[in-house]
């Protein structure tokens, strides 16, 4: 099984709808990130948490809400979609003490029509 | 603010040409430079991390450095299956990554 498992894979909404990303992970790492990715402007951070009780905004946080179930578990809502939230976007996971940058999901690729 | 700038924004090399791509930073309190390669469709996947200018790391054909204001990224030889985007990230003080828009290599047999 995949260390960061990011669900669904692909999904098609329609605008106005409410939809949520989920994600989990079994690395045991305290920090995990939410990152949409468009092309031509890299990885840019949603939210992030640095344990159950932490939530963040990242640099895009408008339009988009979280929630931190549990350590393994990091879902992330979009309260109504709208085109231009169509992207891919991944769920990853760090520890501090191992300083090894990130690890990622696979990502969801989602479209709003 | 941290900034992240790769360039080239694609590269298309002959197999067993080398080649270099360049990342150049601005970050309050670096910790760590990080190098991923990423496929289509796939989530990043780390390959580097490098702390302070003048560190080297070597992975198979991958030859990554760094100075104060940027790294680079050296293919030596490349195959084929190098082909992918590579992205640069730099890690500030609270451990937040920036990362940069990426570079598309693409090797040609």
């Amino acid at each position: 099984d995949a260390d960061v498992t990011q669900t669904p894979r692909n999904r098609i909404t329609k605008t106005g709808k409410r939809i949520m990303l989920e994600c989990s992970q079994t690395k045991g790492h305290d920090r995990m990130y939410w990152y949409r990715q468009d092309p031509g402007l890299g990885l840019r951070l949603i939210y992030y948490s640095f344990d159950v009780k932490d939530i963040n905004k990242g640099e895009i946080s408008d339009g988009y809400s979280v929630s931190r179930q549990a350590q393994a578990k990091f879902s992330l809502s979009l309260e109504s979609a709208i085109p231009n939230q169509t992207a891919l976007y991944f769920c990853a996971t760090s520890d501090l003490l191992r300083n090894y940058g990130y690890t990622f999901g696979s990502g969801t690729r989602l479209t709003v029509v | 603010e941290d900034q992240v700038t790769q360039s080239p924004e694609a590269l298309r090399l002959q197999e067993g040409e080398s080649s270099s791509l360049n990342c150049s930073y601005t970050v309050s309190g670096l910790r760590g430079l990080f190098w991923y390669r990423q496929d289509p469709g796939k989530g990043p996947e780390f390959l580097f991390t490098l702390y302070s200018a003048g560190e080297e790391k070597e992975k198979e054909r991958l030859k990554a450095t760094l100075t104060k204001k940027e790294s680079f990224l050296h293919i030596t030889a490349p195959k084929p299956e190098d082909s992918a985007t590579y992205l640069c990230a730099v890690q500030d003080s609270d451990y937040k990554l920036s990362f940069g828009a990426g570079t598309t290599v693409t090797v040609r047999a």
